[in-house]
């Protein structure tokens, strides 16, 4: 247990559904990640939240949208995806403005897209 | 911008040998951690070392231990003694003092045999 939780673990989806995945922190952290690990690349970083504000969007396409109502919550909206978007999205939190800290991963969502 | 690289994707050992992962990394800023995370099967990514830039002692702790060399930007680790539950991929994770990215290696699978 990290103290980050993700739901749903796993997730099937259509190409014209629309879900989305909750991470929740319990660490009392104020920056939060999405992360995207596919089989053939490595962890991507998607999208930075600190103190929630976005800070960092990697060039992610618009159908996933992410939210961070507080310190404590992220979601990552997801619509009208593609097949290629199916991979394992891992949560972080870490403390705000503390390079030298740990990032705190959650268990992640496989989600697979048909 | 940072890079982390490990050159080697897949590592098959017997159980009780050593196992040694290599990690490269480029970066432009002088203050910086490096970070070694382990992914079992179950998804979570598990924090288990760190090293600030400015600190090029080796250490060991239990069963792990890490050579850092700021000369050739390299931060290897070392299990030694390996068991199967070590099987896993493990990620080398670089973060610069100046942003909240933590930018990962590809990871090196670890396959320990009994």
């Amino acid at each position: 247990e990290t103290g980050v939780t993700q739901t749903p673990r796993h997730l099937v989806m259509g190409m014209t559904n629309k879900k989305s995945l909750k991470c929740e922190q319990h660490l009392g952290h104020n920056a939060m990640y999405w992360y995207k690990q596919s089989a053939k690349k490595p962890l991507e970083l998607m999208f930075v939240y600190s103190l929630e504000e976005r800070v960092e969007n990697n060039s992610v396409p618009s159908r996933f949208s992410p939210e961070c109502p507080n310190s404590s919550h992220l979601f990552l909206h997801l619509h009208t995806l593609q097949p290629e978007d199916s991979a394992l999205y891992l949560c972080a939190s870490s403390p705000q403005g503390t390079y030298w800290t740990e990032a705190f991963f959650g268990q992640g969502t496989r989600l697979t897209v048909v | 911008a940072q890079k982390v690289t490990q050159a080697q994707t897949e590592i098959s050992v017997v159980e009780k040998e050593d196992v040694t992962l290599d990690c490269v990394y480029e970066t432009r800023d002088t203050t910086y951690y490096l970070f070694w995370y382990k992914q079992p099967p179950s998804g979570e990514l598990v924090f288990l070392i760190r090293r600030n830039s400015f600190d090029e002692q080796n250490e060991i702790s239990g069963r792990y231990s890490w050579n850092f060399q700021k000369s050739t930007s390299s931060f290897n680790f070392t299990i030694t003694a390996s068991q199967v539950v070590d099987s896993a991929v493990y990620f080398c994770a670089l973060r610069e003092a100046a942003g909240n990215k933590l930018t990962f290696g590809g990871g090196t699978r670890v396959l320990v045999k009994p």
